[in-house]
């Protein structure tokens, strides 16, 4: 089974600041991990995912994330944050080989303050 | 738009009637995810289909919910019999025959239930 853990239900940066959020993972085999970005009352968009292959994986929007196994984490971050960042973000997990079935974290909303 | 159609957007019920949820997939997509997102929590995985089949529907609550994806039309999630507890935003994926390509989500379909 997988499970996954978003540290911090709201973050807040200003802008041009760092972005971090972190996501811990777990899974008893080899996991697919993805960001997905939600804007309200819309649906979710796909940031980034991490399928096996490089362990820094590069998104939409200047978004990267990379996989560390040894600590069972896949933070998203980002540079410099911009005003149009503010959204609820959510990490998810599924076993490798297959990407239904998704496990999702209960999210993290970002605010940027001018 | 060739994305992810989900209708109607919002949908009220009283407790006791039929909640029907339609989603058409991306074009080219023949899988569809069902997802429910309660206030403050993340996407639950509920079921996935294929054309005329249910692959896993290991998420779907065992009464009063049910879900089809037929050979025309649009996928359908039916919740019979409302009750208060139903009222969540409900979001449909699809990915296409690959099921190791990422899922596209629609808007969802926010169910408030009076």
């Amino acid at each position: 089974a997988q499970s996954v853990t978003q540290l911090g239900s709201h973050v807040s940066v200003s802008e041009g600041a760092l972005v971090l959020l972190r996501c811990n993972y777990s899974s008893s085999v080899p996991p697919y991990l993805f960001w997905y970005v939600q804007y309200p009352n819309q649906g979710l968009q796909l940031l980034l995912k991490y399928t096996s292959a490089a362990t820094l994986v590069k998104g939409i929007n200047g978004f990267e994330a990379e996989f560390k196994k040894s600590e069972t984490s896949f933070h998203l971050t980002k540079p410099s944050a911009h005003m149009s960042d503010a959204a609820e973000y959510f990490c998810a997990v599924t076993r490798g080989g297959s990407n239904y079935k998704l496990t999702f974290g209960k999210g993290t909303l970002l605010t940027v303050n001018p | 738009n060739a994305g992810v159609m989900q209708n109607p957007r919002h949908l009220v019920r009283r407790r006791g009637q039929e909640a029907r949820l339609r989603c058409s997939p991306m074009k080219g997509h023949s899988h569809v995810y069902w997802y429910r997102q309660l206030p403050e929590e993340g996407l639950k995985f509920m079921v996935y289909l294929q054309k005329e089949n249910i692959i896993d529907e290991s998420g779907m609550p065992k009464e009063r919910f049910s879900a089809e994806f037929p050979k025309e039309g649009p996928s359908i999630l039916r919740i019979q019999q409302v009750v208060r507890g139903d009222s969540a935003a409900y979001f449909c994926a699809s990915s296409p025959k690959d099921s190791n390509q990422p899922q596209h989500f629609g808007d969802g379909t926010r169910l408030s239930i009076l």
